[in-house]
């Protein structure tokens, strides 16, 4: 069972670079969602989408951007890096956009920016 | 805004002490509530989940929680630590339709639990 998978599990960038972290999972989940992890501030929610098409802005999306074209991808992209964004980002999907769907985590990507 | 808290940011004990860990938010509605734990080096993992019928929540590895909804409080509950149990964990609220249904985390307690 595959569940969800991030790729890379670590990067290294320098300022100003781009990239996409990718996320794909196999449970045909309508929600899903990405966070960043820092240390003492929990995990906040960056982007969300409740269905291929459909996306929203979370807590901190600034410098984020994602896409949806179908239920199993859902890509994070930063489009120009800062050394703010050096964090462990994780990926998340659950099977209904409902208040009590826990969600499943991916292994994260650790990501630092030069 | 919603918001979650962790009072503990770190908790050493020895193996075998009983832990309580504090999770308060910030809403009179109705909220579903979750635990996770992170064990070093992994991804979030849920432990245990509430979302109505008894407040007293039975989760994996032992754990438990109560939700006490006069105090706007879900804590977790181990009586008996094992060193595995190192890891941090995680609170989680969401605040339902009015709020997106957007999952909001405590910071997070980092327990070490000493053999």
């Amino acid at each position: 069972n595959a569940g969800v998978t991030q790729t890379p599990k670590f990067q290294v960038l320098k300022t100003g670079q781009s990239m996409t972290l990718q996320c794909a999972q196999d449970m045909n989940h309508e929600y899903m969602s990405w966070y960043r992890q820092d240390p003492g501030m929990g995990l906040r929610l960056i982007h969300y989408s409740v269905g291929a098409g459909i996306t929203d802005q979370g807590e901190v999306p600034n410098g984020y951007n994602v896409s949806r074209s179908t239920t199993e991808d859902f890509p994070l992209r930063l489009l120009s890096a800062a050394p703010s964004q050096t964090s462990v980002y994780f990926c998340a999907s659950s099977s209904a956009p409902r208040s009590n769907q826990p969600q499943h985590f991916g292994d994260g990507t650790r990501l630092s920016i030069l | 805004a919603q918001s979650v808290s962790q009072h503990n940011h770190h908790v050493i004990l020895s193996e075998a002490a009983s832990l309580e860990l504090g999770c308060n938010y910030s809403y009179g509605g109705t909220v579903n509530l979750f635990w996770y734990v992170q064990y070093p080096g992994q991804h979030l993992q849920l432990l245990l989940k509430y979302f109505s019928g008894d407040p007293l929540v039975k989760g994996i590895k032992g754990f438990e929680a109560e939700f006490i909804k006069s105090k706007f409080s879900f804590n977790l509950r181990k009586p008996s630590v094992q060193w595995s149990d190192t890891a941090e964990y995680f609170c989680a609220v969401n605040f339902g339709k009015a709020a997106g249904n957007k999952l909001t985390f405590g910071g997070g307690t980092r327990v070490l639990v000493k053999p």
